[in-house]
């Protein structure tokens, strides 16, 4: 089973600044990796796929790197409903499809 | 517009069956591998198993003993039955889509997730 790591756990950043999210696989999944932003009590939302391809929808602050094991969601310019958690999944390596352990943007 | 519509019994005891159901609305229900995924109380996503069209399915090794996925393609619905659950088993319990058959992918759409106890 492919490890997903997301660091930090918690991430604090001021509104307008740029926050940087981390997720590392414990084996190389290509470029085969999804970002997704989850509200509370919301269901998660495809922010990102195949690493780096915004989805439908998902304002340009929103970006995506990285290949192999590392990689990174960028978002440029914090707005207010930013401030939620995101999740990595790998879907290189099937069944399962495993996921990080979230990462929280919170108010500085 | 593709939307996935969830239900199911909310409150179990332990030994039960956890029985769940998801409704697809706005397409067809070939094509995409439909998945349930689970979230416990404050902490991060796993995935249960999922079921394509064809009936094919996969589930979490972990889970595999207890985990049913089934579908009526007539109705284009699918089910979850989870037996003999346990206090460890409580979470929010999402339907999902995973785009396409053919090659491993994201889950692009989500239902709004039933919350399930499990509480003697």
């Amino acid at each position: 089973e492919i490890v997903m790591t997301q660091s930090p756990a918690t991430l604090s950043v001021s509104p307008g600044e740029r926050a940087t999210l981390s997720c590392r696989a414990s084996q190389s999944v290509s470029i085969n990796l999804a970002w997704y932003q989850q509200k509370p009590g919301q269901a998660p939302r495809l922010l990102i796929y195949d690493a780096s391809t915004r989805a439908t929808g998902i304002p340009a602050r929103f970006s995506g790197s990285g290949s192999g094991t590392e990689f990174t969601l960028t978002i440029s310019s914090l707005q207010s409903e930013d401030f939620v958690v995101y999740y990595c999944q790998q879907y290189n390596y099937w069944p399962p499809w495993t996921f990080g352990q979230g990462t929280k943007v919170e108010i500085k | 517009q593709v939307q996935l519509q969830q239900w199911g019994a909310g409150l179990l005891k332990p030994s039960e069956t956890l029985s769940l159901t998801c409704a697809v609305y706005g397409e067809s229900f070939s094509g995409h591998y439909w998945n349930w995924i689970r979230q416990p109380p404050g902490k991060g996503l796993e995935w249960i198993g999922e079921i394509s069209h064809s009936g094919s399915t996969n589930y979490k090794s972990s889970l595999q003993s207890r985990v049913t996925i089934s579908r009526d393609t007539s109705k284009n619905q699918f089910s979850l039955k989870l037996t003999s659950v346990t206090a460890a088993d409580t979470a929010v319990y999402y339907c999902a889509r995973r785009n396409g058959e053919n090659a491993p992918s994201y889950f692009q759409y989500w239902g709004r997730g039933t919350l399930v106890t499990v509480s003697s």
